[in-house]
């Protein structure tokens, strides 16, 4: 077992652009959790899935965000025109049946 | 919707002594699960220790351990014997039950700094 992985780690684009991220949970738990983290302060929740069903989702994630868990294996998360404000660390974290959630490296967005 | 205060922002400690991080939190629900996530400078969040709130007896792992007052709502950690390593950003969490069960919550977090 491996651990949580996300890819890329490190992500610069220009405003507007769209980009992807990808999150391979622990191969045996079945959810997995999307948070946002900005410099020095503490993660804040995006959105959860149970298997492949996306069961909440946070008032942060605004129309131009969008995750996906097909199969129920790994997530990506998308974000539409991105804006300056969408630079932060976006965190995914695994685990089996909402107990301890293990988390991945994260991956660093810089939008220019 | 939970809400997570840890007050010290910053704390620094010597090396082999003794530091508490507190955090309060305030939720509605009754079963639910504390945790403290550490997040060393550039690196990923690592688990520290768990605490079921349905259970009396305070979690201890190795040099940690917690001071859970459920009535308070307050879960502190107690790191012994403080090593370099220790050094990182201290986050407190507790999940969500019901619906959410498993969303954490996180508290602003605190900056600890072991001094040799």
């Amino acid at each position: 077992d491996t651990g949580v992985s996300q890819n890329p780690r490190h992500k610069i684009t220009k405003r507007g652009q769209n980009v992807t991220f990808r999150c391979d949970p622990i191969s045996e738990h079945n959810r997995l959790y999307w948070y946002r983290q900005t410099l020095g302060q503490g993660p804040e929740f995006l959105t959860y899935f149970q298997n492949e069903a996306q069961l909440e989702k946070s008032r942060l994630l605004s129309d131009r965000f969008s995750a996906e868990r097909p199969k129920g294996s790994f997530s990506t998360l998308e974000i539409q025109r991105t804006e300056q404000g969408d630079s932060a660390m976006y965190l995914c974290a695994s685990s089996f049946r909402g107990e301890t959630q293990y988390f991945g490296p994260g991956t660093r967005l810089l939008v220019l | 919707a939970q809400t997570v205060t840890q007050s010290q922002p910053e704390m620094s400690v010597q090396e082999a002594e003794t530091v508490t991080l507190s955090c309060t939190y305030d939720t509605s629900e009754n079963n639910y699960y504390l945790f403290w996530y550490k997040q060393p400078p550039s690196r990923q969040m690592i688990l520290v220790i768990r605490q079921e709130a349905y259970k009396q007896q305070n979690a201890t792992e190795n040099r940690f351990s917690v001071n859970f007052q459920k009535a308070a709502k307050s879960f502190s950690l107690k790191i012994s014997d403080s090593q370099l390593g220790d050094t990182a950003m201290y986050f407190c969490a507790p999940n969500a039950g019901g619906t959410s069960y498993g969303k954490l919550t996180f508290g602003q977090g605190t900056i600890l700094t072991v001094h040799p």
